[in-house]
């Protein structure tokens, strides 16, 4: 059974840092790309980043681009979404989710982290 | 950036109703496109991709169609658990977009 569980939410002041992590489990992680996709309180579904099966390709939404940085560790079956200069409108839901081989669309998600900004 | 965009924003129907949500494209992406379904508190669930395929385990009175920029996801005879919100979504590039949403609740 294909699992993704992520962790690492919290509360963070404006311009901190957070690492949001996703542990891969039940399918070859090492075979598919991985991606992050967010959703803020009441609103719609957002997708953030991508990345490549050895990590050499990374796509993000402009709005993230130069403050998160997505990376994964086959080895440990597990993705990553480092955050930095958090600002409010980043409060979101994170969901880690698979894009299927042949199709990319998203076929497996997690339960989701929620990250909050706020002083 | 293709943007996309649902109609209606959402819509009150009942038991056994036929329900039909509007996608469009601002630009073509052939079939690259998904239908998922939310409920509240939970991630959201893959129904259509490819713009017509059922995805394996949901049921037959979910259909999916159209290419291009026009697709349709239509809910042939709703059931109680059919009571979500919607979203489409394209893979035809990045970055990847979704609709924002189409909410059916009970009439």
């Amino acid at each position: 059974e294909v699992q993704l569980v992520e962790s690492g939410g919290g509360l963070v002041q404006p311009g901190g840092s957070l690492r949001l992590s996703c542990a891969a489990s039940g399918f070859t992680f090492s075979s598919y790309w991985m991606s992050w996709v967010r959703q803020a309180p009441g609103k719609g579904l957002e997708w953030v980043a991508n990345i490549k099966q050895d990590g050499s390709e990374k796509y993000y939404v402009d709005s993230v681009k130069g403050r998160f940085t997505i990376s994964r560790d086959n080895a440990k079956n597990s993705l990553y979404l480092q955050m930095n200069s958090l600002r409010a409108e980043d409060t979101a839901v994170y969901y880690c989710a698979r894009p299927r081989e042949v199709d990319d669309v998203l076929d497996y998600w997690g339960q989701g982290t929620l990250v909050t900004v706020s002083s | 950036d293709i943007q996309m965009t649902q109609s209606p924003s959402s819509v009150s129907a009942s038991v056994g109703d036929r329900v039909t949500i509007t996608c469009r494209a601002s630009q073509g992406i052939s079939s690259w496109l998904a239908w998922y379904q939310q409920k509240p508190g939970k991630a959201p669930k893959l129904l259509i991709y490819a713009a017509s395929s059922l995805q394996s385990g949901v049921p037959s009175r979910f259909s999916g169609s159209g290419s291009g920029t026009d697709f349709t996801l239509t809910i042939s005879s709703l059931q109680p658990e059919d009571f979500a919100t919607y979203y489409c979504q394209q893979a035809n590039s990045f970055p990847w977009t979704f609709g924002p949403g189409t909410k059916v609740d009970i009439k």
